[in-house]
């Protein structure tokens, strides 16, 4: 257990809804990544927020958004779902906001969309 | 732009060594990971290695070379739970990103 926690688990939707992805990350860190991972494929860096500021991007869509809140949890909204954003979405968290800092996993937030 | 490779699939006998290679190409790189995954479950932290060398973790040990853009993982008295991805990840010292390879799925047989 990395300390980590993302919800819900499972996520079954249907194309054009909107959703939301929660994590907290574990007590003490102050960094939250997000990632998507779709079958076979490696992880995408998404986004990093760092005590509550968006720290560097990736390559996230437009109709995704993202936001820390001060208590440092981090929620990941996806709107205008399509089939190809069927993936796992993790979570990480790390103490610091530079990139050499090692990254903690949530268990993922399995997104099925219909 | 960045690029990591590494190989897609690898097999290995049970109490065998096995090397996972990693080439990347990046700029401003700042250190590498090694992650493991296994199948539907969250990735663990293996190694981070900065300077250039092995380092050895029981088990697992990590090489890096910086001038040739090169790592490779290393696991020793290969176990059946050993059955894993391997992610190699880059992190960058100006985009603050860590960029993550497709990985490379390890097959360990009886």
């Amino acid at each position: 257990d990395s300390g980590v926690t993302q919800t819900p688990k499972h996520l079954i939707t249907a194309t054009g809804q909107r959703v939301t992805l929660r994590c907290s990350p574990r007590s003490g860190d102050l960094s939250v990544y997000w990632y998507q991972q779709s079958l076979d494929q490696g992880l995408q860096f998404l986004i990093q927020y760092y005590n509550g500021e968006e720290r560097a991007k990736g390559n996230i869509l437009e109709r995704f958004s993202a936001q820390q809140f001060p208590d440092l949890h981090s929620e990941l909204n996806l709107s205008s779902l399509e089939l190809g954003d069927s993936a796992l979405y993790f979570c990480a968290s790390s103490v610091g906001r530079g990139a050499s800092n090692e990254q903690f996993f949530g268990p993922g937030t399995r997104l099925t969309v219909l | 732009g960045q690029n990591i490779d590494q190989p897609t699939e690898m097999t290995a006998t049970e109490g065998a060594i096995v090397q996972i290679n990693c080439t990347y190409q990046t700029s401003g790189f700042n250190g590498l990971f090694w992650y493991q995954q296994h199948a539907g479950e969250a990735p663990t932290f293996l190694s981070y290695n900065v300077l250039d060398g092995l380092e050895e973790k029981g088990r697992f040990s990590s090489f890096l070379s910086r001038s040739k853009g090169y790592s490779y993982l290393l696991l020793k008295e290969l176990q059946m739970k050993d059955s894993a991805s391997y992610l190699c990840a880059v992190s960058n010292t100006g985009g603050f990103k860590t960029i993550f390879g497709a990985g490379t799925r390890l097959f360990v047989k009886a």
